[in-house]
């Protein structure tokens, strides 16, 4: 079975800090993706980023970076200088890799409620 | 490109009643899927359909919940009776090529 887990129920930090999020994952397959998605107070999920599991390079997106390590099963992720706009529920999720085309569900954490103040 | 579209956005009922939420996916996205959020917590699978077939419907509470995908395209998700339990959000995403558009999602309180 997989298994999320995201330790930091939730987060406070004052603008223009570092945070990092932290994700654990659990999964027998030996192909998968890992997601994080980002939860606005309006509700909507907004993908940020999708990583295969035989890709294990860091990827930084502006102020967003993540730190995949296989073999401690975490899938980290960085916001530099953090902005009050960053506040929101962040969701690490792991999905099993099928075919493309037929998708895949996905098994998300609980997330963790980031709090920028300024 | 229109994203995926989800009604009503909120929805109060007393416990024992019906109500059905719709959904309508991104275009040519041939899987679409039921996550229910409860408060607090991250999203769980209901359902997931590829085109108007049932490709999983393990977590689904089939005693109360049952979903359609006619024509492969719009879905309804409806829970008949409803318990104080069900109170949550029911997100619709569709998919293609791997990656998940979710929808702004049903808010459902049961009182």
């Amino acid at each position: 079975a997989q298994k999320v887990t995201q330790a930091q129920t939730e987060i406070s930090v004052v603008e223009k800090e570092d945070v990092t999020l932290d994700c654990v994952y659990e999964t027998r397959d030996t192909t998968y993706y890992l997601f994080w998605y980002k939860q606005p107070p309006s509700g909507e999920l907004v993908f940020l980023i999708r990583r295969n599991s035989f890709d294990e390079q860091n990827e930084i997106s502006g102020r967003y970076s993540w730190n995949f390590q296989k073999s401690t099963s975490s899938f980290n992720f960085t916001i530099t200088a953090s902005q009050v706009v960053d506040s929101a529920v962040y969701f690490c999720a792991l999905s099993e890799a099928r075919r493309e085309t037929s998708g895949s569900r996905l098994t998300f954490g609980e997330g963790t409620q980031l709090t920028v103040n300024p | 490109e229109a994203g995926v579209a989800q009604s009503p956005r909120y929805k109060i009922i007393e416990k024992r009643q019906s109500v059905a939420f719709w959904c309508n996916p991104i275009s040519g996205h041939a899987t679409l899927y039921w996550y229910q959020q409860i408060l607090g917590q991250g999203p769980k699978l209901l359902i997931q359909f590829q085109n108007n077939g049932v490709v999983d419907d393990s977590q689904l509470p089939k005693d109360r919940f049952s979903a359609e995908r006619l024509k492969g395209v719009d879905s309804t998700l409806k829970i008949q009776p409803a318990k104080l339990e069900d109170s949550a959000v029911y997100l619709c995403a569709s998919s293609s090529w791997g990656e998940l558009f979710f929808g702004e999602g049903s808010r459902l309180t049961v009182l």
